[in-house]
């Protein structure tokens, strides 16, 4: 099963907010990731938090991280048409030396005119 | 930087078949991984290259699969003996090590395999 989880779906208004969330199981995560994929594209980093940080803001995007639930959020300002997508929450462990991530199912994002 | 290059973007065999996959990745990053995605599903880890070293493998990585960064740049994959359960998408990502905050993973645009 996933270590990390999504919702699977969500529809939202152009103009409005969208906010994916995501949980995550193991605590000694270090980073915390959104990626964002297209169809038939690869993944395209949005964003991402240190587990030591409780929010990030970039342009549209919002990150909050609550450490003591192992919830992430993203939220997304001003949701365009261009924003529907497949969003992953991912996460690097201090157990994985390397670097590994470990993926949510993903998040489809629809938004609607 | 011209982002993770990925070649075939479709390669489209009949099972049994043996297939290879490159990865050209950011020039400067050492790092080096494959992931697979299924339908509805996200990436899973397959392998991990840190310049030419193979450090990791995934048990989803049978026999059949190996993968080789011989010079500690580009990469391949090659599955033998292809079957109906490698249909996927296979990604391969790049970074640097050691990794700050601002080189995380980047990925290119994956190669979609389909088994007839």
């Amino acid at each position: 099963g996933e270590d990390v989880e999504q919702s699977l779906f969500l529809s939202v208004r152009e103009g409005d907010s969208s906010v994916i969330n995501c949980t995550y199981t193991d605590s000694s995560s270090t980073y915390l990731y959104w990626y964002k994929q297209e169809p038939g594209a690869g993944l395209q980093l949005l964003t991402y938090i240190f587990s030591n940080m409780d929010m990030k803001q970039d342009q549209r995007l919002t990150v909050l991280l609550n450490k003591k639930d192992k919830h992430l959020s993203l939220r997304i300002a001003d949701t365009q048409t261009g924003d529907s997508a497949i969003y992953f929450c991912a996460e690097s462990r201090t157990t994985d030396s390397w670097g590994k991530l470990q993926f949510g199912a993903g998040t489809q994002v629809v938004v609607t005119p | 930087d011209t982002g993770v290059s990925q070649n075939p973007r479709h390669k489209i065999t009949k099972r049994g078949q043996n297939v290879t996959f490159r990865c050209d990745p950011i020039s400067e990053h050492n790092r080096l991984y494959w992931y697979r995605q299924t339908l509805g599903q996200g990436p899973e880890f397959l392998t991990y290259f840190q310049n030419e070293a193979q450090l990791e493998k995934s048990r989803l990585l049978s026999d059949r699969f190996s993968a080789e960064r011989p010079k500690g740049s580009f990469s391949t994959l090659e599955i033998q003996r292809t079957e109906q359960g490698d249909s996927a998408m296979y990604l391969c990502a790049s970074s640097s090590h050691p990794s700050p905050p601002n080189q995380p993973q980047h990925f290119g645009d994956g190669t979609r395999l389909s088994i007839l």
